[in-house]
């Protein structure tokens, strides 16, 4: 069974430009979860999609929005990338609506220059 | 919201040695998990504990969720254990995981 899938791997923007990350959870798994983790910290939550809808956001400017698909992959746009936005964004999926174990892709590494 | 604490925030250990790393949290939850980040960043699941214990090898964990406490046990460590190890409890209607600073452990050969 394939695990959680993100893309890019890495990705370089400068400041002010939009980045576009993906993420394709478990097969079978509907929650998809968004975290951003700046070099050095723990993580912080960003924001929850179940079924289509967003569920919860963490404490994050409007910059930070997303979307979740059909088939439940999901993007994370970052408009208007300042400095402080370089980190780890990782994504998790679960298989139960916002409960149950989450599991992690291996991350997109953003650098805004 | 939920607070979280681990300790120690580092831990260096020679190969063989056994630790324990410990997770405080300050509200009731009903989802906790221990994670292990690896240099590259990836997040490996450990366990999945609100309460109980659980045992994979040689990692064993303890949720005390009356007490708000739960414990993760490495034995013989081995150089690959090294990295973060994370505790994130979760509880409430947000669902979310809130995550420790975690503790960073070396194993030296």
């Amino acid at each position: 069974e394939a695990g959680v899938t993100q893309s890019p791997t890495h990705l370089i923007k400068t400041r002010g430009q939009q980045a576009t990350l993906r993420c394709s959870p478990i097969s079978g798994h509907t929650s998809v979860y968004w975290y951003q983790q700046a070099l050095g910290l723990g993580l912080q939550f960003l924001l929850w999609y179940d079924e289509g809808e967003e569920r919860n956001r963490g404490n994050f400017p409007p910059r930070f929005s997303g979307r979740q698909f059909p088939n439940y992959s999901s993007e994370l746009n970052v408009n208007a990338l300042e400095l402080e936005d370089s980190a780890l964004y990782l994504c998790a999926s679960s298989q139960l609506a916002g409960a149950g174990e989450q599991y992690f892709g291996p991350g997109t590494r953003l650098t805004v220059t | 919201g939920i607070q979280v604490e681990q300790s120690p925030p580092d831990l260096i250990l020679q190969e063989g040695a056994n630790s324990t790393l410990r997770c405080n949290f300050s509200d009731s939850v009903n989802n906790l998990q221990w994670f292990h980040q690896n240099p590259w960043g990836q997040l490996i699941n450990l366990f999945y504990i609100p309460s109980g214990t659980k045992q994979n090898g040689r990692l064993s964990a303890t949720t005390v969720a009356t007490e708000r406490y739960s414990l993760l046990y490495i034995s013989s460590s081995q150089t690959t254990d090294s990295g973060v190890y994370f505790c994130a409890p979760g509880g409430g209607s947000n669902y979310q995981l809130i995550w420790g600073a975690g503790t960073k452990l070396i194993i030296k050969p």
